[in-house]
């Protein structure tokens, strides 16, 4: 039963901290996409990969957050400080190509105090 | 502008009876795709099914079907015989196909969910 896996599934940690958040994409998957759930804004997309390059990283704030795919079976989302308004949960969705019907990983819950 | 509505914050059904979730889109784009997740309260997205918009016949996935209606563009998400662990957040989706200029990426887009409560 092929799955996304996140780590952590939950952080708390302090604010100006550095974050790191993992994300496993299913085997053979080639895009593979970071968004952001709150109550507030809903669920909204933070960065885009295919083939591991990343084509659409605008959602993101460029001053605190990174994307990357160092290799095709790890996506990692950084922030770097983290604020309080980071607190969010944050999922990692795969698919083959665009196409594709994309499959949530658990996602991981991040609260900054 | 909003392009997936979902204007029922919350709803109630009795089990073992059928519910419908609504949801609206908005596009100008002829190729999209349309889809529903399921968010219980353990928090993972669930995928439940897809309609593309090329597609002659309603999907189907089991007690779910997607009443898809292009011209009102509504795709409208109908569970068949309610059961308790039905009880979580839906999501309506829609995804554009990707462009050279910018917009769509393929990515997402969600509506602000349905809470639907299964009653005993």
């Amino acid at each position: 039963d092929a799955r996304v896996t996140q780590t952590p599934r939950h952080k708390v940690t302090e604010m100006g901290q550095e974050v790191t958040m993992r994300c496993q994409p299913i085997l053979g998957h080639n895009t593979v996409f970071w968004y952001r759930q709150t109550m507030m804004q809903g669920l909204e997309l933070l960065a885009y990969f295919r083939n591991r390059a990343p084509l659409d990283d605008s959602g993101m704030p460029k001053d605190r957050f990174s994307a990357e795919m160092p290799d095709a079976t790890l996506a990692t989302l950084k922030i770097q400080p983290s604020e309080p308004r980071d607190s969010a949960v944050y999922f990692c969705a795969s698919g083959f190509a665009y196409e594709d019907t994309q499959y949530f990983g658990p996602g991981t819950r991040l609260t900054v105090l | 502008a909003q392009k997936i509505t979902q204007t029922q914050p919350g709803m109630f059904v009795q089990e073992k009876e059928a519910v419908t979730l609504d949801c609206t889109y908005d596009t100008s784009d002829p190729s999209y795709g349309l889809f529903w997740y399921k968010q219980p309260s353990s928090g993972e997205m669930i995928f439940l099914i897809y309609q593309g918009s090329y597609d002659q016949q309603n999907a189907t996935e089991g007690r779910y079907s997607l009443n898809f209606q292009k011209a009102r563009k509504s795709a409208n998400l109908v569970i068949s015989a309610s059961q308790l662990g039905d009880s979580a957040m839906y999501f309506c989706a829609m995804r554009e196909a990707p462009t050279n200029y910018g917009g769509s990426q393929g990515n997402l887009i969600f509506g602000k969910g349905t809470k639907l409560s299964v009653k005993p």
